[in-house]
């Protein structure tokens, strides 16, 4: 089975901290993934990666970055974290474009 | 733009009904859709796919109808069980950008004894 960790169930930060979300799949899989969910706006894409050091904006770009550098690992990275970045963090992979996405069980984050 | 929609935020059906989910989508060149069930705490978790040269798929219990005309998506659940309980988002892959899936909101779905 196709697995999808994320590294923590529940994050608190606080604002103006720096914040690491790490996602690992293990199933070889090209494309990865981060959403946020948040209650009547479903999932919304942040960024997205096609292959190893690459990474593409998706719809919510903003306040966050993403690394690559190995393929089964995607971490999301909040610069400086605010309230409005409290959210579900939901990470997931797919082995090609157009095909399924396999999620993870998600980071649930307050900033504080 | 685009969007995918759900006709009801919530749907609640007695154990052993049938369940119907509905999503409406706006980009009639969408070629492939996928149903996810999302239970509490856990992430989404796939539960069937249709592509646009099909009319119905089934699964164990599950059936996913398209309607490309209206550009309509339902989900029926058969002999609905108390593990059903879920969120259920419909989603797409619209073919401009294929690298993507845009999601609806989600309909919970409520089971009662």
């Amino acid at each position: 089975d196709v697995k999808v960790t994320q590294s923590s169930r529940y994050l608190v930060k606080r604002t103006g901290e720096k914040v690491f979300l790490e996602c690992v799949q293990d199933m070889d899989h090209e494309n990865m993934f981060w959403y946020r969910q948040d209650p009547g706006l479903g999932l919304r894409l942040i960024y997205f990666s096609y292959d190893v050091k690459m990474k593409e904006k998706g719809d919510i770009p903003e306040g966050y970055s993403v690394s690559r550098e190995k393929k089964e690992r995607f971490s999301l990275i909040l610069e400086s974290a605010s309230t409005n970045q409290t959210s579900m963090y939901l990470c997931a992979s797919s082995p090609y474009t157009g095909d399924e996405q396999f999620f993870g069980p998600g980071t649930r984050l307050t900033v504080l | 733009g685009e969007s995918v929609g759900l006709h009801l935020p919530t749907l609640s059906v007695q154990e052993g009904d049938n369940s119907i989910i509905n999503c409406a989508y706006s980009n009639s060149a969408s070629d492939y859709f996928i149903w996810y069930k999302q239970e509490s705490g856990k992430g989404p978790q796939f539960i069937i796919d249709i592509r646009s040269n099909m009319d119905k798929r089934q699964g164990q219990r599950v059936t996913v109808l398209l309607n490309k005309t209206v550009k309509h998506l339902s989900l029926q659940i058969a002999a609905t069980q108390p593990g059903d309980s879920a969120v259920y988002f419909c989603a797409h892959h619209p073919p401009v950008y294929t690298d993507k899936l845009i999601f609806g909101t989600g309909t919970r779905l409520q089971v009662f004894p």
